[in-house]
């Protein structure tokens, strides 16, 4: 099993860019999270996705469009990007049983963004 | 409101010793605790969770983690430190508020540094 798989690894966008960066997962877990990791803030979620065809706000969305088509796949958009969003992304995915307390969660690699 | 505290940004231990890293919680509730730890330039890896049972929890790599309710913290611990386990170490409590489907509390990390 590859795990969470996040691409692309690195990127350098210009303010007012957009791109999409792709999370995708072969655990059949249903739960899927985007973080996004700052020094000295630790892990900020940005959207979630509890199924396929589902997603929520976490703590950080604004400036950011996630879409769940699939099960295994997860995607976060930035529809114009700005400095303030240069960040290191982290896709996460967990399985939840109904009624379970609390699941691993599971993370990918990584995605490094800089917006100029 | 729910919180994840770790009071030490960085922390220093030599070789051989033993090592804590401290985390402390407030949440409303029972709580469900995790650690994890990022290497460089890696995604976060589960380290180990307390739901219930023993206060004394075993993890990954020699790893233990102590739950103390009237304290209420969950402090990291290894019996002899290696140069290896130089790290960002994270933990996390689960919210218990059902609108949030049960996400996690993130503290904002310690780096462990353990010199040889």
């Amino acid at each position: 099993n590859a795990g969470v798989t996040q691409t692309p690894k690195f990127r350098v966008l210009k303010t007012g860019q957009s791109m999409t960066l792709l999370c995708a997962q072969d655990m059949n877990h249903e739960y899927m999270y985007w973080y996004r990791q700052d020094p000295g803030m630790g892990l900020r979620l940005i959207h979630y996705s509890v199924g396929e065809g589902t997603t929520a706000k976490g703590e950080v969305p604004d400036g950011y469009n996630v879409s769940r088509l699939k099960k295994q796949n997860f995607l976060l958009g930035l529809e114009s990007a700005a400095p303030s969003q240069t960040s290191v992304y982290f896709c996460a995915s967990s399985y939840h049983r109904g009624g379970a307390p609390a699941d691993t969660q599971y993370f990918g690699p990584g995605t490094r963004l800089t917006v100029l | 409101a729910q919180s994840v505290a770790q009071p030490e940004d960085q922390v220093n231990v030599a070789e051989g010793n033993p090592l804590t890293v401290k985390c402390t919680y407030s949440v409303s509730g029972n709580p469900y605790l995790f650690w994890y730890v990022q290497y460089p330039n890696r995604g976060l890896q589960f380290l180990l969770k307390y739901i219930t049972g023993d206060n004394l929890v075993k993890g990954s790599y020699g790893f233990e983690a102590e739950f103390n309710k009237s304290q209420t913290s969950f402090h990291l611990k290894k019996p002899s430190a290696l140069v290896s386990d130089s790290a960002l170490y994270f933990c996390a409590v689960r919210d218990n508020y059902p609108d949030s489907n049960y996400q996690l509390i993130w503290g904002a990390g310690t780096k462990l540094i353990i010199k040889p």
